[in-house]
């Protein structure tokens, strides 16, 4: 049962474009989400979180949205750079649950 | 300069032999956990441990087993009983249970 989905497995922007990446959950319990890019052979990094209490977070290019409704959050990126090439995979976690559920990812190629 | 380490970064078993994946932090995290991926799919949590000298078991435990005998080190080793052990192996750490983790380089484990 994968509770944390990104349907698109593969994304590809122009430089210079916005990037928008999808989530979607299925677990009402979570309240806590978060956005992690990873390059290959290497460990994620931690990008941008959002509580559920918020509906947008902002960190520099990075923005996420939250539709608690819908169950459904995104990561826009603008304007998209090259560095930006790596697969992001969104994250969740319920209220006082150590515990992260991974989706599986979205490999995002910004084409120069 | 704190973070994450894993070593090695390349591991490879004979078949019916246990090996260790070594994890380190010097960030101070009381929390500590061990993922594993497969090509294609999001990150399943292993094992995890809140404090020194306890831990649960993740979605994926069987086959794999762990100790927490000091706070900075969260070895993971993968035994006989584990008979598709070839993935890429990642370890985390949090500040406290409710908090972002933040991910070591991985280990890429190889059956021989």
């Amino acid at each position: 049962d994968q509770q944390v989905k990104q349907n698109s497995p593969s994304l590809s922007v122009q430089e210079g474009r916005i990037s928008i990446l999808n989530c979607d959950y299925t677990n009402s319990m979570f309240d806590y989400f978060l956005w992690y890019k990873k390059y290959p052979a290497e460990g994620p990094t931690f990008l941008i979180s959002i509580s559920s209490i918020k509906d947008k977070n902002e960190d520099g290019r990075f923005t996420v949205f939250l539709n608690k409704s819908a169950k459904h959050l995104s990561l826009h990126i603008v304007p998209s750079q090259p560095g930006d090439s790596a697969v992001y995979f969104c994250a969740a976690k319920g209220f006082g649950n150590e515990k992260l559920t991974f989706g599986t990812g979205t490999r995002l190629t910004i084409i120069p | 300069d704190g973070g994450i380490t894993q070593s090695p970064k390349y591991l490879f078993r004979k078949e019916g032999q246990n090996v260790t994946l070594s994890c380190e932090q010097n960030l101070n995290h009381d929390a500590m956990y061990w993922y594993r991926q497969d090509p294609g799919q999001g990150l399943r949590l292993i094992y995890y441990s809140q404090i020194v000298n306890d831990f649960q078991k993740g979605d994926i435990a069987e086959g794999y087993s762990v100790s927490r005998e000091k706070k900075e080190s969260f070895p993971l080793t993968v035994t006989s009983a584990q008979k598709n052990p070839t993935a890429f192996y990642l370890c985390a750490s949090s500040k406290g249970r409710e908090e972002t983790q933040y991910f070591g380089p991985g280990t890429r484990l190889l059956v021989l």
